[in-house]
């Protein structure tokens, strides 16, 4: 069945440091991908999308890319800011839209 | 404020009590889903509602779940006899006829004691 495995955390970054956390799926047919972020105490907000093959999503600073080849959706921000501490979870979309398959999230926590 | 809200936020209750969780989606979206998210893992699906009908409902959601939306618009899960295995976030997101994005509600809290 579709799945998605994400980069295990936590992780810890320095104010301004380059983030990357990988998310690989297995899906049947032409899924969308996502992530998700989710800041303390709160539900899961939409960071941003790609719903075809070699599509960017990009919002705040964040982008990923849809790679049907190596069936990847990696996460990648060039300076990560205090402000981004929080789980983010990349999850995908059957070709219906029906279900949504998360990862485990991945933890961040940027240091001043 | 016209976001997925959920109510309560928090809910603390005995073994063996029933609870009712309410989810009110975005206007106009027809389509709503729960989910249940424990510590340290992703949401997982449990069910999911066109209209007012329940399409789909994951084998996660044992005979002590019950999700209805009589009238398309709110939703209610109810737990029966709960146990403190129940002990989660439950998430309620909706989402609109065109796209495939999922918007999500704040969460309800349960702890089963």
């Amino acid at each position: 069945g579709d799945s998605v495995t994400q980069m295990e955390g936590p992780v810890t970054l320095s104010e301004e440091a380059f983030l990357t956390i990988n998310c690989t799926y297995t899906a049947t047919g032409y899924p969308s991908l996502f992530w998700y972020v989710q800041y303390p105490g709160e539900g899961l907000q939409l960071l941003l999308k790609a719903t075809k093959a070699d599509d960017k999503g990009s919002n705040k600073g964040f982008e990923a890319t849809y790679r049907k080849e190596t069936t990847s959706f990696h996460l990648e921000k060039g300076s990560v800011q205090v402000s981004d501490s929080a789980v983010y979870f990349c999850a995908l979309s059957d070709q219906g839209g029906n279900q949504f398959y998360f990862g485990t999230g991945t933890s961040l926590t940027v240091i001043p | 404020d016209t976001g997925v809200s959920q109510d309560p936020r928090h809910k603390i209750t005995k073994r063996g009590q029933n609870v009712t969780f309410r989810c009110d989606p975005i206007s106009e979206h027809n389509r709503l889903y729960w989910y249940r998210q424990t510590l340290g893992q992703g949401p997982e699906f449990l069910t999911y509602f066109q209209n007012e009908a329940q399409l789909e409902k994951s084998r996660l959601l044992s005979d002590r779940f019950s999700a209805e939306r009589p009238k398309g618009s709110f939703s209610t899960l109810e737990i029966q006899r709960t146990e403190q295995g129940d002990s989660a976030m439950y998430l309620c997101a909706s989402r609109g006829l065109a796209g495939e994005t999922q918007y999500f509600g704040p969460g309800t809290r349960l702890l089963v004691l």
